[in-house]
Order: C-alpha cells, then sequence, then structure tokens
C-alpha cells in the first residue's frame, strides 16, 4: 500500500517563526501536493510538485514556499508565521498518470496553531 | 480554473437507508477523472469511488455508486444500506486528464442515525 507520511499531527508554532512541514512518500510518485483544508472552503492547493526540484503555485501560494530535493520528500515552510495560517494541511502524492491508479493518496494531516 | 461546487454541506441519513450527495463541476475539458473521498474523525482521507469522463457506465464499489452526468457536468454518490461507519466528510474532486493537480469541493458532512 502507499503511504504518505506527515511529519507531525498537530503543530503549536508562534507568530513569526519559520515553520516546516514534512511529507514523505514511499511509492516513488512523480506528483507530491500540499493542501490546505478550512471549514467550509474544502481543500485548497498551496503548491504542487511533479518531479524533483520542479514545483508550480497552487490556488493559495501566498506566504508558504516549498522544497522538493529528493522525490521522495516535499517540504512545506512558512517563512513568517501568521495566525491566518492556523489550518489543517494535509500533503498527497500521485502518479503521472495511468495504470488505473489516477487518484491522489493522502497523509493524515497537520494541525498547525499559530499563536 | 476548474471548479467543483458542492451545494450540500451537511446531510444525515438513517442507518439502513440510502443517501445521495451531490456535487457539480465546470470545466471545457473533454478528458478528466472524477472522485470521491471520504474523511473520518481519523482525519485520513480515503478514495471511495473514481470515475473516468470517457466511461459511460456508472463506476460502483459495493454499496457506493454514482450518478455521472457528463453533459449536465453533475457527479453524486450515493450510499445504499448505510452504516454508521459511513459518517464523515465527502469531499469531490475533479482532475484534468493531462494535468497533475486536482481540484476539491467544500465537503459535505455526512451524519448515520442509528
Amino acid at each position: 500500500d502507499v503511504k504518505v507520511t506527515q511529519s507531525s499531527r498537530y503543530l503549536v508554532k508562534r507568530t513569526g517563526e519559520k515553520v516546516f512541514l514534512e511529507c514523505v512518500q514511499d511509492m516513488d510518485h512523480e506528483n507530491m501536493f500540499w493542501y490546505r483544508q478550512d471549514p467550509g472552503l474544502g481543500l485548497r492547493l498551496i503548491y504542487f510538485s511533479y518531479d524533483v526540484k520542479m514545483k508550480e503555485k497552487g490556488d493559495i501560494p501566498e506566504g508558504y514556499s516549498v522544497s522538493r530535493e529528493k522525490k521522495e520528500r516535499f517540504s512545506l515552510i512558512l517563512e513568517s508565521a501568521s495566525t491566518n495560517q492556523t489550518s489543517m494541511y494535509l500533503c498527497a502524492s500521485s502518479l503521472t498518470r495511468g495504470g488505473g491508479k489516477t487518484e491522489a493518496f493522502f497523509g493524515q494531516g497537520t494541525r498547525l496553531t499559530v499563536v | 480554473a476548474q471548479t467543483v461546487t458542492q451545494s450540500q454541506p451537511e446531510m444525515s441519513v438513517q442507518e439502513a437507508e440510502t443517501v445521495t450527495l451531490s456535487c457539480t463541476y465546470d470545466t471545457s475539458e473533454s478528458d478528466y477523472y472524477l472522485f470521491w473521498y471520504k474523511q473520518p474523525p481519523s482525519r485520513q482521507m480515503i478514495l471511495v469511488i473514481r470515475q473516468e469522463a470517457y466511461k459511460q457506465q456508472n463506476a460502483t464499489e459495493n454499496r457506493f455508486s454514482v450518478n455521472f452526468q457528463k453533459a449536465a457536468k453533475s457527479f453524486s454518490l450515493k450510499i445504499s444500506d448505510s452504516q454508521l461507519g459511513d459518517a464523515a466528510m465527502y469531499f469531490c474532486a475533479y482532475r484534468r486528464y493531462n494535468n497533475n493537480d486536482m481540484r476539491f469541493g467544500a465537503g459535505t458532512r455526512l451524519t448515520v442515525k442509528p
């Protein structure tokens, strides 16, 4: 089974801190994603990566950056955390196409609170 | 940009009954994929069912089935013989065939009453 692991389930950080959310997948997937989940808004795409060192902005990239130095690892960085970034963050991975495996596989989520 | 709309923020169903969750989407593409995901209180997103747009036959997975109306851009999920374990947030998602990112709706919270 595909496994997507996020480094923390819960995280509390202070305003202005630099925050790293880490995600690792073990199925050699090309694509990795970071979503933010808020009540009433569903999942909104922050960034995704389709290859090592490649990244594309999603719908809400402001205040975030990402890093993908190895195929299995995709990091989300909050350069200077703010209270409006308090949210649930979900990492996902997927194959580029085909083989019937076209869906995304998700990690268990990180609930980040910025105080 | 493609958008996915789930117009029912909350739904409830009696155990053993049937419930239908609605989803509409907006796209100019002809080839794409549609998905329903379930998110229980554990927060782990689980794929329930997928549909390829080029397939006319509606997908079915045990008690879960979809009604895919391509012309109407509608993709509803029917849950038959509802069980207490079906209680969760359900998200509809769209992915373009030649693209990698998925777009999600706002979700529907399903409550199952014993």
